[in-house]
């Protein structure tokens, strides 16, 4: 299976700071078709998972343009350029190209 | 408005079974693969498997072959997740979730059912 390994598993972050997440596969997410499966979701606490991130850098349905997501191949990296309070929660990529879909670490984001 | 509207919490005993329920409104879940994923705060989401309601095709996370069954009733528009053989280790919180167009798309998620098991 693909293993994806986020970093860091834990940011902390004032308002108004920009912050990067990284992840990293096991293996190259570049489909023979030419897409690369890789998403950003967010946990938020005690909510769902919210779709922010699809196919590496398209921004998803309603999502913030302070979300950008960017990457190739093994390497990704979500970016919110600005944070703000209601940005906190759990960060994960999950990947599509190889089966079974996998989810990285997870990375929390406090706010300070 | 595309909904997923997950059973309410259970607890169980260990050895015994569960039946999870996800009724989806606002589209036809023919249309869509419908996925599910575990939650344990520890331990972060884990994909369980997918199910095409269109033609009752599954597909599992190798950990969950064994563990998890999926099927959906097209006339009620809600699909089903039955965990088996509890343990502890199946304490979670469990998502539904309807994909996309693309794999690993998952565009909409029930509000997840919190399943306790203890004896």
């Amino acid at each position: 299976d693909v293993v994806l390994t986020q970093t860091p598993p834990t940011s902390s972050a004032t308002i108004g700071q920009s912050v990067s997440i990284s992840c990293r596969s096991s293996q190259s997410l570049l489909d023979s078709d030419g897409n690369t499966y890789l998403y950003w979701y967010l946990q938020r606490p005690s909510q769902s998972p919210q779709l922010l991130i699809y196919l590496v850098s398209k921004l998803g349905s309603g999502v913030p343009n302070r979300f950008s997501g960017s990457g190739s191949g093994t390497d990704f990296t979500l970016k919110i350029s600005g944070v703000e309070a209601e940005d906190l929660g759990v960060y994960y990529c999950v990947q599509g190209t190889h089966d079974p879909l996998t989810f990285g670490s997870g990375t929390k984001l406090e706010i300070k | 408005e595309v909904q997923l509207q997950q059973s309410g919490p259970e607890l169980r005993r260990p050895g015994s079974s569960v039946k999870l329920s996800c009724k989806a409104s606002g589209y036809s879940i023919t249309d869509y693969l419908m996925h599910w994923v575990k939650h344990r705060p520890e331990h972060g989401l884990e994909w369980i498997g997918w199910i095409d309601p269109e033609d009752g095709e599954t597909k599992y996370a190798q950990k969950f072959q064994s563990k998890a069954t999926l099927t959906a009733d097209t006339s009620s528009n809600t699909a089903y997740m039955q965990l088996s053989s509890l343990t502890s280790e199946d304490t979670a919180t469990y998502f539904c979730a309807r994909g996309g167009v693309y794999y690993g798309l998952l565009l909409n998620w029930g509000q997840g059912v919190m399943v306790t098991v203890s004896s």
